[in-house]
C-alpha cells in the first residue's frame, strides 16, 4: 500500500483481556517499528524488527508485551493481561534499511492504534 | 530520566511569524536528529533531520540550528501559515540504535490567521 496500514484504528477492552494489533508496512520495507505515545507525549519506542527478527527490543515495558513478524512484512504486537495504564495509541513505523554510515532513519508512521482499557 | 528536553510546550503565533521550537539532550552519542511534525489523529511525519556535523539545514520554510557545544537544537518555521497548527517533536538517535528514536514531549503550535 501507499503507507503503513494500522489495525484497528480503535480498539476498547476490559482490563485483564488479551489485544492484537496489526501493522502492514510500507511495502519493500525492511524495519518495522512499534511505538507507543500516551496523552500529551511523544512517541516512547517498544520494538524495532530487521527482516523477521527484532533488532531491539529493549522498549517492550514487561513480559506481557510481545510482537512478531514473522514472514519480515506485517506485524502484531500482542498485549495481555491488559492493564488501565496500557492505554494509549499504539504507532507502527517502517523504513527502508537505515544507512550504515549516516544512520539515517526516516520512519514513516502509520496512524495509530488506539487503545482503551477499561 | 528524560534524554530529549523540548520547549515550549505551546507556543500561538500570528500568520506570517517565525515560532521556535527548541531542544536540549545530554547524551553525547546522539549523532541523528530529526523533527516530526503530527496532526491530530495521525501518525508523526518527518519534516526534517540534521546530523551534528553541521550547524543549519534548511528545507523550504524550516530551519535546524544545531549549537553541538551547547548540546542544543531547535525548528525555526519561517513564514507560518494556519496549515502548520499541529504538533511538532523533535527527537534523537545514537549509533547502533537507529530504530530506537527518542522523542521529546511535543510542542503543540497554534499559527492563527
Amino acid at each position: 500500500g501507499a503507507g503503513v496500514s494500522q489495525t484497528p484504528s480503535n480498539k476498547v477492552t476490559e482490563k485483564g483481556k488479551y489485544v492484537e494489533l496489526r501493522c502492514d508496512p510500507i511495502s519493500g520495507h525492511t524495519a518495522l517499528y512499534w511505538y507507543r505515545q500516551s496523552l500529551g507525549q511523544g512517541p516512547e519506542f517498544l520494538i524495532y524488527f530487521q527482516g523477521t527478527g527484532a533488532a531491539d527490543d529493549s522498549g517492550l515495558p514487561n513480559d506481557r508485551f510481545f510482537a512478531v513478524r514473522p514472514e519480515g512484512s506485517v506485524s502484531t504486537l500482542k498485549i495481555q493481561r491488559t492493564e488501565r495504564g496500557d492505554s494509549a495509541v499504539y504507532l507502527c513505523a517502517s523504513s527502508l534499511l537505515p544507512d550504515i554510515n549516516s544512520g539515517a532513519n526516516v520512519l514513516t508512521f502509520g496512524a495509530g492504534s488506539r487503545l482503551t482499557v477499561l | 530520566q528524560q534524554q530529549v528536553k523540548q520547549s515550549p510546550q505551546s507556543l500561538i503565533v500570528q500568520k506570517g511569524g517565525i515560532p521556535i521550537i527548541n531542544c536540549a539532550y545530554e547524551n553525547t552519542a546522539f549523532d541523528y536528529f530529526p523533527w516530526y511534525q503530527q496532526f491530530p489523529g495521525k501518525g508523526p511525519a518527518l519534516l526534517i533531520a540534521i546530523r551534528p556535523d553541521v550547524s543549519e539545514k534548511k528545507e523550504g520554510r524550516f530551519t535546524i540550528s544545531f549549537n553541538k557545544s551547547a548540546k542544543q537544537f531547535s525548528l525555526h518555521i519561517m513564514d507560518s501559515q494556519p496549515g502548520d497548527s499541529a504538533t511538532y517533536f523533535c527527537a534523537a538517535s545514537s549509533p547502533g540504535s537507529q530504530g530506537n528514536l527518542i522523542f521529546g514531549k511535543g510542542t503543540k503550535l497554534s499559527v492563527k490567521p
